[in-house]
């Protein structure tokens, strides 16, 4: 079966520092990826999505940035974080195959507060 | 683009009472619709879906039907637990993409 892992669960990090969140995917090959964030009280934004090694589409302006450099791992990652950068990330995949319902199955997320 | 709009929040319930959250949806072409379920601290679950018109998702006694008419996917359960309490997402996908587009979630509390 599939299983999808997001590290770290909680972080804390001040204004101004760096950020690398992971997401890896089991159990399956070539999915699509995607990062989500979800602010407070809010619902949930597509920040990029993947189709493939290498393949990066980034959906809103800001400065995050997202790498894909395996098959099933996607990096989420800032050079310097703002306040409003704070929120719950949240990775998907999608199965390639064909005939998919396109339905996306969640990792466990990443809180994010920043400082 | 594409929007979903789902009623706000929150829905306080008594145990075993009805319960209904609105979904509207606009989309071109025909998207498929979901319902995720978020419990507190967790991630997003797939909790139904429906990829066509007039298509019923169902789980865990939960229901909800694709009307393109109204382009609606109202959610409903007959009788809610408190197990139930949660916050509630409506979304719909887009084909080209491949990605959901999400309302912004109704918080559902139920109250024994």
């Amino acid at each position: 079966s599939q299983t999808i892992h997001q590290w770290p669960a909680t972080l804390v990090q001040p204004v101004g520092s760096p950020l690398s969140l992971e997401c890896t995917v089991e159990g399956t090959s070539n999915p699509n990826l995607y990062w989500y964030r979800q602010a407070a009280g809010r619902g949930l934004q597509l920040l990029f999505y993947s189709v493939g090694i290498g393949q990066i589409s980034s959906e809103v302006p800001q400065n995050l940035s997202a790498s894909r450099p395996q098959d099933r791992q996607f990096i989420l990652s800032s050079k310097k974080l703002l306040l409003s950068d704070s929120g719950f990330y949240l990775c998907a995949w999608l199965p390639t195959l064909a005939g998919s319902s396109y339905e996306q199955y969640f990792g466990p997320g990443t809180r994010l507060t920043v400082t | 683009g594409d929007s979903v709009t789902q009623m706000e929040g929150p829905v306080t319930l008594s145990e075993e009472a009805f319960l209904t959250i609105n979904c509207t949806y606009t989309a071109t072409g025909y998207p498929s619709l979901f319902w995720y379920v978020q419990y507190p601290g967790e991630g997003l679950q797939l909790l139904l879906k429906a990829t066509k018109a007039d298509d019923k998702g169902s789980n865990k006694g939960f229901e909800a039907t694709y009307r393109k008419e109204t382009t609606s996917f109202h959610l409903e359960k007959g009788s809610v637990q408190v197990s139930d309490s949660a916050v509630y997402f409506c979304a719909l996908s887009d084909k080209g993409r491949r990605a959901l587009t999400f309302g912004s979630g109704t918080r559902l509390q139920v109250q024994p």
